[in-house]
C-alpha cells in the first residue's frame, strides 16, 4: 500500500514569489492535513480538507491557502512569499481525520527555502 | 481545546539505558494521546496511541506509554536505548473532533 506522497522533496523560492505542494494521500483517504515546521515554532497546523471541503484552519495568514480533488489529492499555495516561510511542510492522511482518533499518517515533506 | 508540554528539548541516554521522555497535556475533553518519531530528513512516524481502555500502551521498536490521567501525563519509555532511537519525538493530543496538537519535541541523543 503506497504512502502519502510529498512533491516536490526540496525547492528553492526568492521572495515575493509563490509556491504550490502537492500531497497525495494513501489510496480510501479523504482526509489531508497541512503542518508547518520550523526549528523555532515546532508543528504548527495550517487546516484540514475533507472530501473537498476545507474543514479547520489554523492561524496562518491568508497568503496560505490550499485545496483538495475529489480524488482526494491536495495542493497547498504560498503566494508572496516570506523569508519566515522557510519551512519543511508535512502533509498527512487519514480515513476521516481525526475524528475516532485515526490515525495520520505523514509523508516525508516538502522542504522550502526561500532566499 | 488541547494543549502538550514535552519536558526536555534535548535528552541524552547512554545505549542500552532507560529512555524516558516526558509529555504533559491539557485537554477539556477526553484525550487521545499519540507519540510520534522523526528521523532525520523524514516525516513523523507513529510509535503509539492511546485511546481508551488498557492504559499502559505498547508501540514500536520497544517503546511503550502509560496514560496518567491524575497527572495528566503520557510519559514514553524503552528499557534499554538503541543506537538506532536517536531522533526526534512528538507527543500529541486531539479531542477526537479537531487538530491533532503537537508539543514542541524532544530530541533523543544516544551516548555508544
Amino acid at each position: 500500500k503506497a504512502g502519502v506522497t510529498q512533491t516536490p522533496r526540496y525547492l528553492i523560492k526568492t521572495r515575493g514569489q509563490q509556491v504550490t505542494l502537492s500531497c497525495s494521500p494513501i489510496s480510501g483517504h479523504r482526509s489531508v492535513s497541512w503542518y508547518q515546521q520550523t526549528p523555532g515554532q515546532g508543528l504548527q497546523f495550517l487546516f484540514e480538507y475533507f472530501s473537498e471541503t476545507q474543514r479547520n484552519k489554523g492561524n496562518f495568514p491568508g497568503r496560505f491557502s490550499g485545496r483538495q480533488f475529489s480524488n482526494s489529492r491536495s495542493e497547498m499555495n504560498v503566494s508572496t512569499l516570506e523569508l519566515g516561510d522557510s519551512a519543511l511542510y508535512l502533509c498527512a492522511s487519514s480515513p476521516t481525520g481525526v475524528l475516532g482518533a485515526n490515525v495520520l499518517t505523514f509523508g516525508a515533506g516538502s522542504r522550502l527555502t526561500v532566499l | 481545546a488541547q494543549s502538550v508540554t514535552q519536558l526536555g528539548s534535548h535528552v541524552s541516554v547512554s545505549e542500552g539505558a532507560l529512555v524516558l521522555l516526558r509529555c504533559n497535556y491539557s485537554s477539556s475533553v477526553p484525550p487521545y494521546l499519540f507519540w510520534y518519531v522523526q528521523y532525520p530528513n523524514q516525516g513523523l512516524q507513529l510509535l503509539l496511541k492511546y485511546t481508551t481502555g488498557a492504559t499502559l500502551v505498547k508501540g514500536i521498536n520497544g517503546f511503550e506509554a502509560e496514560f496518567k490521567k491524575s497527572e495528566t501525563s503520557f510519559h514514553l519509555t524503552k528499557p534499554s536505548a538503541h543506537m538506532s532511537d536517536a531522533a526526534e519525538y512528538f507527543c500529541a493530543v486531539t479531542g477526537g473532533n479537531e487538530k491533532l496538537t503537537f508539543g514542541t519535541g524532544t530530541r533523543l541523543t544516544i551516548i555508544p
